[in-house]
């Protein structure tokens, strides 16, 4: 099975927060990140947190990690209508040759 | 600086046929991995490559798949006797020498199997 499981959708209004959650298995990981994809597009690195670290904040993105639970949450303030799109957390798995391990992605659909 | 660039960006082969991706890293770059991404699916990894080594190829298809990373030009994946299965986005990301260091994905090349 999947060791980086996030939820697959999530619909919010215009202006207010999302929150896309992940959970992960493997706690070795060094790295986790949130990748953006809009459609038909590549990935866009978003933002990643180290694994030492609780809480990160990078304009209207807040990362938090929860170590000890494995949670990891984007918190995306004041949401718009450009940032629908497909977000993707992942793990850096520095025991397999530094690869990135990634979950099924959660679709972001922002109502105006 | 240019990013990760793969060409072509889109390529269409009848069943049967070879399918050949390139990718070429960012400037500096020589650390290259494969993510294959089947429709409404996240990214799975297929292989890692340095200049003229794999390096982990552990998500490949025991058959049909190979990739390469020559001293001198892109990494190439090729597919050979692609199968409507083979249908999919494929990624490459390129990262400095640091194992730490992020990985830059390109546009992906979205390859549809007839």
């Amino acid at each position: 099975g999947e060791d980086v499981e996030q939820s697959l959708f999530l619909s919010v209004r215009e202006g207010d927060s999302s929150v896309i959650n992940c959970t992960y298995t493997d706690s070795s990981s060094t790295y986790l990140y949130w990748y953006k994809q809009e459609p038909g597009a590549g990935l866009q690195l978003l933002t990643y947190i180290f694994s030492n670290m609780d809480m990160k904040q990078d304009q209207r993105l807040t990362v938090l990690l929860n170590k000890k639970d494995k949670h990891l949450s984007l918190r995306i303030a004041d949401t718009q209508t450009g940032d629908s799109a497909i977000y993707f957390c992942a793990r850096h798995a520095m025991e397999y040759g530094n690869k990135l391990v990634f979950g099924a992605g959660t679709i972001l659909r922002v109502k105006s | 600086n240019a990013g990760v660039m793969q060409n072509p960006r889109h390529l269409v082969r009848r069943r049967g046929q070879e399918a050949r991706l390139r990718c070429s890293p960012m400037k500096g770059h020589s650390h290259v991995y494969w993510y294959r991404q089947l429709p409404e699916e996240g990214l799975k990894f297929m292989v890692y490559l340095q200049k003229e080594n794999i390096i982990d190829e552990s998500g490949m298809p025991k058959e049909r798949f190979s990739a390469e990373f020559p001293k001198e030009g892109p990494s190439i994946l090729r597919i050979q006797q692609v199968v409507r299965g083979d249908s999919a986005a494929y990624f490459c990301a390129s990262r400095g020498q640091a194992t730490t260091d992020t990985q830059y994905f390109g546009p992906g090349t979205r390859l549809t199997v007839l």
